[in-house]
């Protein structure tokens, strides 16, 4: 079983509309939870980090918010734009000890806008 | 310009043969990684090197090698060994003294085995 589960798979919307994108960890205690956009054939860049004691963090028109009770994140995107279509990816930073963190990654949700 | 490079962005190879992915950085960053992506799953890690002349197996080692005679290099060889190496192949740099120890990603090389 996947440590990291987002959903959805994949998601089309149109631009200029909303959207929110699910992730559920089960690996604790994790250090950080991490958010990446990945565009098609391109290597994955940050978005966001957020700490356990974190609740919401933003960078422009993307939120992230963090639940570490239930152990669920999730990015919202405000006012899509073309640019956005790419894969957003949720990473879980856990702690094994003696200064060591493992990323665990999760599969990524692939969306798309449409003009 | 800083940043990570890796080369090539398209690598094609035949069955039994031997590849290195080349991965350079100028971030000055101690820290290097090489994680493979496959279609619907998350990134996996295969390498990791902390320092120059020291490196680690990650979760997929087999079939794969690494060096780090430099600091700002750290190829990967994906050896004949591997049984199913087609992939994505991403390489990432970070230093402790970064925020959240972030790491920065190279553009990838994606390997095709005919």
């Amino acid at each position: 079983k996947n440590q990291v589960e987002q959903s959805p798979q994949s998601l089309i919307i149109l631009e200029g509309k909303n959207c929110t994108l699910q992730c559920n960890y089960t690996v604790s205690p994790f250090s950080n939870l991490r958010w990446y956009k990945q565009d098609t054939g391109r290597g994955p860049v940050s978005l966001t980090i957020m700490t356990f004691s974190e609740n919401t963090k933003s960078n422009g028109r993307y939120t992230a918010t963090l639940d570490a009770d239930t152990k669920q994140s999730s990015l919202h995107i405000t006012a899509s734009q073309l640019s956005d279509s790419a894969s957003y990816i949720c990473v879980d930073d856990s702690y094994k000890g003696d200064s060591n963190y493992q990323l665990i990654w999760g599969a990524g949700t692939k969306l798309i806008i449409k003009p | 310009d800083g940043g990570i490079t890796q080369s090539p962005k398209y690598l094609f190879r035949k069955e039994g043969q031997n590849v290195t992915l080349s991965c350079e950085q100028n971030l000055n960053h101690d820290a290097m990684y090489w994680y493979r992506q496959d279609p619907g799953q998350g990134l996996r890690l295969i390498y990791y090197s902390q320092i120059v002349n020291d490196f680690q197996k990650g979760d997929i080692a087999e079939g794969y090698s690494v060096s780090r005679e430099k600091k700002e290099s750290f190829p990967l060889t994906v050896t004949s060994a591997q049984k199913n190496p087609t992939a994505f192949y991403l390489c990432a740099s970070s230093s402790p003294g970064q925020a959240y120890n972030e790491q920065f990603f190279g553009p990838g090389t994606r390997l095709t085995v005919l």
